[in-house]
């Protein structure tokens, strides 16, 4: 079942903060969260395992609360290169690393 | 190393029509998989292979066929092309160890008239 991520659009200033959240009704094994630029491929962040700790590296970071089965991505101090749609993919169990994707959330960073 | 590569990067195609989509990585990853993205929404599986000879059906099967002779190619076949397959297709690939997550190539947009 898609994993269902909020919100769907959110339009910043540069160097403000955004939240996004990723909530599946399954359990989860792992998070992955990817951002895409339009008309590329999606490019990775960082993957979230069930039982591991934050992540994060710059100013994006991930969070997985395994007793909510939800994972946020913070983005903070955002940057024009932060624009794009951010993906998180979900996987079920260790079988294969196939990823069941949210619908997405498109930010929009603005000078 | 190359990556994920993929062929063609465009093509169009009639109701009818069969063609094949190419995907190679140079990695040496145990799992190829591809997915399917329609216009504003998020990416959809159609078949993954988890190592050579060993396919098995997404979320988006049909209309579609899939075979891995080697570990280093994955094509995956149209056999009736019909307008709904209209979309972008991406290959991706990863290892099978903890931690690792799939790395995707530049993908093939796919008009079908």
């Amino acid at each position: 079942q898609q994993p269902v991520q909020s919100p769907q659009a959110v339009i910043l200033r540069e160097g403000e903060d955004a939240v996004i959240n990723c909530s599946s009704s399954k359990a989860l094994y792992s998070v992955h969260w990817y951002r895409q630029k339009h008309g590329e491929a999606p490019v990775f962040l960082m993957i979230l395992l069930k039982g591991g700790e934050q992540k994060g590296h710059d100013k994006i970071s991930a969070s997985f609360n395994e007793k909510k089965q939800q994972s946020s991505l913070y983005l903070t101090a955002s940057q024009l290169s932060y624009s794009g749609t951010y993906f998180c993919g979900t996987e079920r169990n260790n079988a294969g690393n196939m990823l069941t994707f949210g619908g997405g959330t498109r930010l929009m960073v603005k000078p | 190393n190359a990556g994920v590569t993929q062929t063609p990067k465009f093509q169009v195609l009639k109701t009818g029509q069969s063609m094949t989509l190419q995907c190679a990585q140079d990695m040496n990853h145990e799992y190829m998989s591809w997915y399917r993205q329609d216009p504003g929404m998020g990416l959809r599986l159609i078949h993954y292979s988890v190592g050579a000879g060993i396919t098995d059906q997404g979320e988006v099967p049909n209309g579609y066929n899939v075979s891995r002779s080697t570990t280093e190619d994955f094509p995956l076949r149209l056999l009736s092309a019909a307008p709904s397959q209209t979309s972008v297709y991406f290959c991706a690939s990863s290892t099978r160890r903890d931690g690792e997550t799939q790395y995707f190539g530049p993908g093939t947009r796919l008009l079908v008239l």
